[in-house]
């Protein structure tokens, strides 16, 4: 059985400031995990995967992700968030999404 | 050119109708999805087919029955329309079945059941 958890429901930063989503997993075996955005009123739209190599995956639009075995954990990250980021966010491992996490970037 | 594409994108009906959602794919692969959108924004698989075969069906009422022609269609037909199916329903396609492939979303269909 998968699983994955997004522990923060909303998450608000300062423009210019670093942004960090969090997403930790339960799965048996190597994970393949994903960063879904998803902007008001759109559809869904693939950010970065990890399916095995380096541990730190650079994605769209600036995002980065990190693969920590040891913590079970895949957070998204930005060195510098900007207004347009504000969106709400999914992990997902394999075909099981998170809950979602709504990201609000304040001028 | 749309990648996954969705018909109709909002659709309004009765409680007890019938309703059809067609999605298309022109990405030429071989396993499309359907999932479901709440009104909280949870995602959840609802089935998922490969190569025109059945191969996830995710708890998801009788009322619902998937349909594909061939690889590039898979179309979501819905009996007896109830308030709980309000929800918007996203189409998604991959290159193969299995976890390490990535996803593309069709743009979404809201449905509300009146």
């Amino acid at each position: 059985a998968q699983s994955v958890a997004q522990p923060e429901d909303q998450v608000n930063v300062a423009e210019g400031n670093p942004l960090t989503v969090k997403c930790t997993y339960s799965v048996s075996g190597n994970p393949y995990l994903f960063w879904y955005v998803q902007y008001p009123n759109r559809g869904l739209q693939f950010l970065l995967k990890y399916i095995t190599g380096d541990n730190l995956v650079k994605g769209s639009y600036g995002f980065e992700a990190e693969f920590n075995k040891s913590q079970t954990s895949f957070h998204l990250k930005k060195p510098s968030a900007l207004v347009s980021d504000s969106a709400l966010y999914f992990c997902a491992v394999e075909l099981s999404f998170g809950a979602g996490t709504t990201v609000t970037v304040r001028a | 050119d749309t990648a996954v594409s969705q018909t109709p994108k909002y659709l309004v009906t009765q409680m007890g109708n019938d309703k059809s959602i067609k999605c298309e794919q022109n990405l030429g692969h071989d396993t499309m999805y359907w999932y479901k959108q709440d009104s909280k924004k949870f995602l959840k698989i609802m089935f998922s087919y490969n190569n025109k075969e059945l191969i996830i069906n995710e708890t998801v009422p009788n009322r619902f029955s998937p349909k594909s022609p061939d690889k590039a269609h898979l179309n979501l037909h819905i009996n007896s329309l109830e308030l709980g199916d309000s929800a918007v329903y996203f189409c998604a396609s991959s290159l193969l079945f299995g976890g390490e492939e990535t996803q593309y979303f069709g743009p979404g269909t809201r449905l509300l059941v009146l």
